[in-house]
């Protein structure tokens, strides 16, 4: 079936260090979604991505879509401790069916001070 | 805040025991999905309804069960509830190009 695997499951860095979590699909998406959520809390909308390719920034982080619309990443630049988390992405098949956003497993964001 | 409401927000209760989760979605949303997240998982994808009718389906296991009602809001309903149902239910109703305002969610605890 249709899957979106994300990559790594957790990543540890020091405080200021770059953090990248990748994003890949067994099939097209129509558009790319990440989610940001916080011990504690539930998961909050960031960002979509709909165009191949595609780049957008908000702020420290960085959300790219592949040409193929397979795969997305987001990278966050100088981590902060507020950025402590779980990021997930979410895929919108090409092919419309009954199901449609399929979430990654996430990646849990550890920043040390 | 999203704009979706979930209660309880905890719930314990015994095995064996039935449970009802409630949701009402953000102000015009017509979907809402439910997730269940076990300790430090990911979210998995139990049921979806779009206006009054199921649209898909997930790992929902045959004790679980849900509706979506006249005015939205919809009830998850786990029944024969076991130690490993314990986790966060959330629901989420979507907006714009499907993307997912999510509650705060259920804890629940099975004792």
């Amino acid at each position: 079936g249709q899957q979106v695997m994300q990559i790594p499951q957790y990543q540890h860095v020091q405080e200021g260090e770059d953090f990248t979590t990748y994003c890949n699909s067994s099939t097209t998406l129509s558009n790319i979604q990440w989610y940001k959520q916080r011990p504690g809390g539930h998961p909050v909308f960031l960002i979509q991505l709909v165009k191949s390719g595609e780049v957008k920034k908000q702020k420290r982080l960085t959300f790219q879509f592949g040409e193929a619309k397979k795969n997305s990443s987001l990278h966050i630049t100088a981590t902060q401790t507020t950025d402590v988390g779980t990021y997930f992405c979410a895929g919108l098949p090409g092919d419309t069916g009954g199901f449609k956003t399929i979430f990654g497993a996430g990646t849990r964001l550890f920043v040390k001070a | 805040d999203s704009g979706v409401t979930q209660t309880p927000k905890h719930l314990i209760t015994a095995t064996g025991q039935r449970v009802t989760l409630r949701c009402s979605p953000r102000s015009g949303d017509l979907s809402v999905y439910w997730y269940q997240q076990s300790l430090d998982q990911g979210l998995q994808f139990l049921i979806q309804y779009y206006n009054g009718e199921e649209r898909a389906k997930g790992n929902i296991l045959e004790r679980f069960s849900a509706q979506q009602f006249p005015d939205l809001h919809s009830e998850l309903n786990l029944s024969s509830l076991e130690l490993g149902d314990s986790a966060l239910y959330f629901c989420a109703s979507t907006g714009a190009a499907d993307t997912q305002y999510f509650g705060p969610g259920t804890r629940l605890t099975v004792l």
